[in-house]
């Protein structure tokens, strides 16, 4: 079962930063919190993955709260290309403790108004 | 780095065919997972090698489905036997072991099964 709860829907206007929510309150200490996006009928998308310190790459932001309970995933500019369902999973990650499977819930569907 | 490839990627079958689909992984990744995505919901995890190992298959891997990867390279999903209820897309994903690594998906395989 997934051990992330998101809001289902969320809207973001063209143009504004989108910031997305997610919940992780059980999460252990070498659980890394990665986020994907899923365009309709595509593949799902990498986009940011972090173990405690917040992270930024080209795409987009990921802030984690000091305790790691709960972390944003932010888009800088919203495009309506970004209008995509976005999961945010837990996941073991080191190999000595043995990665696992991404473990996938239901998302928040995203989308970016003109 | 051509990415995650996956074929067929539209398959429409009768009911009590046997379909396979085959996943090329991203070059040097030892480790691919098959994942199940029906409409409205997430990615549900089936099965994952490393190298040519079958490490862990889930629950929803029935009798009727196979996966293999022989040579450590490409995989192929096989099922049997068909059924309504398979219709879905298969993903493919591959990954390098190792601490905090990302899991690159491919653009998914449909399935129809009439």
């Amino acid at each position: 079962d997934a051990k992330t709860t998101q809001p289902t829907s969320m809207d973001c206007a063209e143009g504004r930063a989108a910031n997305l929510p997610c919940n992780h309150s059980t999460i252990s200490g070498n659980e890394y919190v990665y986020w994907y996006r899923q365009i309709h009928s595509q593949g799902p998308q990498y986009i940011i993955h972090g173990l405690k310190n917040n992270e930024t790459n080209e795409m987009a932001s990921l802030i984690i709260t000091e305790d790691r309970k709960s972390s944003t995933l932010i888009l800088p500019h919203a495009t309506l290309r970004d209008t995509a369902v976005y999961y945010c999973i837990v996941r073991v990650a080191t190999p000595n403790s043995g990665n696992t499977p991404l473990v996938f819930g239901k998302g928040t569907r995203l989308s970016v108004i003109a | 780095d051509t990415g995650v490839s996956q074929d067929p990627r539209h398959k429409i079958t009768k009911r009590g065919q046997n379909v396979t689909f085959r996943c090329d992984p991203i070059s040097e990744h030892n480790r691919l997972y098959w994942y199940r995505q029906t409409l409205g919901q997430g990615p549900e995890f089936l099965t994952y090698f490393q190298n040519e190992a079958q490490l862990e298959k889930s629950r929803l891997l029935s009798d009727r489905f196979s996966a293999e990867r022989p040579k450590g390279s490409f995989s192929t999903l096989e099922i049997q036997r068909t059924e309504q209820g398979d219709s879905a897309m298969y993903l493919c994903a591959s990954s390098l072991e190792r601490a905090g690594n990302t899991i690159y998906f491919g653009e998914g395989s449909w399935l129809t099964v009439v």
